[in-house]
């Protein structure tokens, strides 16, 4: 069964805590999105790679890391640093050069107290 | 000029009217349009997408109107189902990358 996983589906963390929200895609594309929505606004990019080992900082990666050693993994964190972490966040993937269509997971929500 | 405006935030329609979600940009360099659907807690998922050089495109009940000349291009939705309620995003993008409008909350009533 091909797709995007994304986990926990919900995440409850203390502020000041560190969290690293998963996104495993077994669909072999090559480039992997992190995006995050609050209501009302469109999905805004935090990274983005399109190639192991390579990623790029999206409008707002500012309080967020990521890593790329793995085509199919593509893990987000978000740190302390990050003044308003409570939000959706939603993973994406595409094939690669010259195809067009991102595919989503299906989000972790992300409570922070 | 890296924004996409999206119009309107929210959208009431009977079942079986034709509701129209607007979107403008100001860059020239944006080279694909897509229409993403959301349903509540899910990921969005392509509907479809227009080219620049191609002033409407149909799938099945869905179809793209692109103006190039107004940059504007608008979603519509024929013998609308209380099924299609969801939320409508528009993009464009430029280097690989999306930039999204704001949504629009469609609700269709039986």
């Amino acid at each position: 069964d091909g797709g995007i996983t994304q986990s926990p589906k919900y995440l409850f963390r203390k502020e000041g805590q560190n969290v690293t929200l998963s996104c495993e895609q077994n669909l072999n594309h090559d480039a992997m999105y992190w995006y995050r929505q609050d209501p009302g606004q469109g999905l805004r990019l935090i990274y983005y790679s399109q190639i192991v080992n390579d990623f790029q900082k999206g409008d707002i990666a500012e309080g967020y890391s990521v890593s790329r050693e793995k085509k199919e993994s593509f893990p987000l964190t978000v740190t302390s640093a990050q003044k308003n972490p409570t939000a959706f966040y939603l993973c994406a993937s595409r094939v690669g050069p010259g195809y067009n269509e991102q595919f989503f997971g299906p989000g972790t929500r992300l409570t922070v107290l | 000029q890296q924004q996409v405006k999206q119009s309107p935030q929210s959208l009431i329609v009977q079942k079986g009217g034709i509701p129209i979600i607007n979107c403008a940009y100001e860059n020239t360099a944006f080279d694909y349009f897509p229409w993403y659907q959301q349903f509540p807690g899910k990921g969005p998922a392509l509907l479809i997408a227009i080219r620049p050089d191609v002033s409407e495109k149909k799938e099945g009940r869905f179809t793209i109107s692109f103006n190039k000349s107004a940059k504007q291009f608008s979603l519509h939705i024929m013998d609308s189902q209380p099924g299609d309620s969801a939320t409508y995003f528009c993009a464009a993008r430029v280097n690989y990358q999306l930039i999204w409008g704001a949504g629009t909350k469609l609700i269709i009533k039986p």
